[in-house]
């Protein structure tokens, strides 16, 4: 089955500076890679994903960048705020999400004032 | 809104004991799955229906089976609960909406304590 391996666990930056978590996938044939935000106490929400048919997709202050050669995938929040501390999980699937969702074991970022 | 709900914020049971714990979706959602949440681990797929009456083994589903007798509910069965089946459980059902296509909407989360 799919293994997504995710880096760093923490992660720890200057408010204003930019974030960047590290994610990489087994199977070549996943085909769908989100990205979800845990606040504490929380339920996880989507916050952005890429299909494999596209290399970069941007949202606002976070992008996403997807190597399928390679199998790695990648969040960029730049700019950050108080408001993005918080736990970022990946994921990949086959299906488009449809039979689940293989995650990350997720980055507790930390915006330091 | 997509609205998920679930049976219990908090659970405690006992070693042996049958444990029900049920979601509810309110957006005639066909897909539903039941993750297991534990720190360091991130989240597990146990099981996931993609109608009534249908359901896929995820990852993990040793020790749990699902119910789905109509389609805005869907519910994971322990048999017989143990001490390391003590973790946050939470039910997603999957957009199909144009503005949420894939997104999985997660529902509050179930705290279980195996004793």
């Amino acid at each position: 089955g799919e293994n997504v391996e995710q880096h760093p666990s923490t992660l720890s930056v200057q408010e204003g500076d930019s974030a960047v978590i590290k994610c990489t996938y087994s199977d070549s044939a996943s085909n769908y890679f989100p990205w979800y935000k845990q606040e504490l106490g929380k339920r996880p929400q989507l916050i952005i994903d890429i299909r494999s048919n596209v290399g970069e997709k941007k949202d606002q202050r976070i992008a996403v960048t997807l190597n399928k050669t390679a199998k790695h995938f990648s969040l960029h929040i730049t700019e950050t705020q108080p408001e993005d501390s918080a736990v970022y999980f990946c994921a990949a699937s086959r299906g488009g999400g449809a039979d689940g969702l293989t995650f990350g074991k997720g980055t507790h970022l930390i915006i330091q004032p | 809104d997509v609205k998920v709900t679930q049976s219990s914020r908090y659970l405690v049971k006992r070693t042996g004991e049958k444990v029900f714990l049920e979601c509810v979706q309110d957006m005639d959602h066909e897909n539903m799955f039941w993750y297991r949440q534990d720190p360091g681990l991130g989240l597990r797929l146990i099981y996931f229906s993609y109608d009534v009456k249908m359901k896929e083994k995820g990852d993990i589903p040793e020790g749990y089976s699902v119910s789905r007798e109509k389609k805005e509910r869907f519910s994971l069965i322990l048999e017989s609960a143990s001490t390391n089946q003590t973790s946050m459980y939470l039910c997603a059902t999957l957009g199909v909406l144009a503005s949420s296509y894939n997104e999985q909407f997660f529902g509050p989360g179930t705290r279980l304590t195996v004793l």
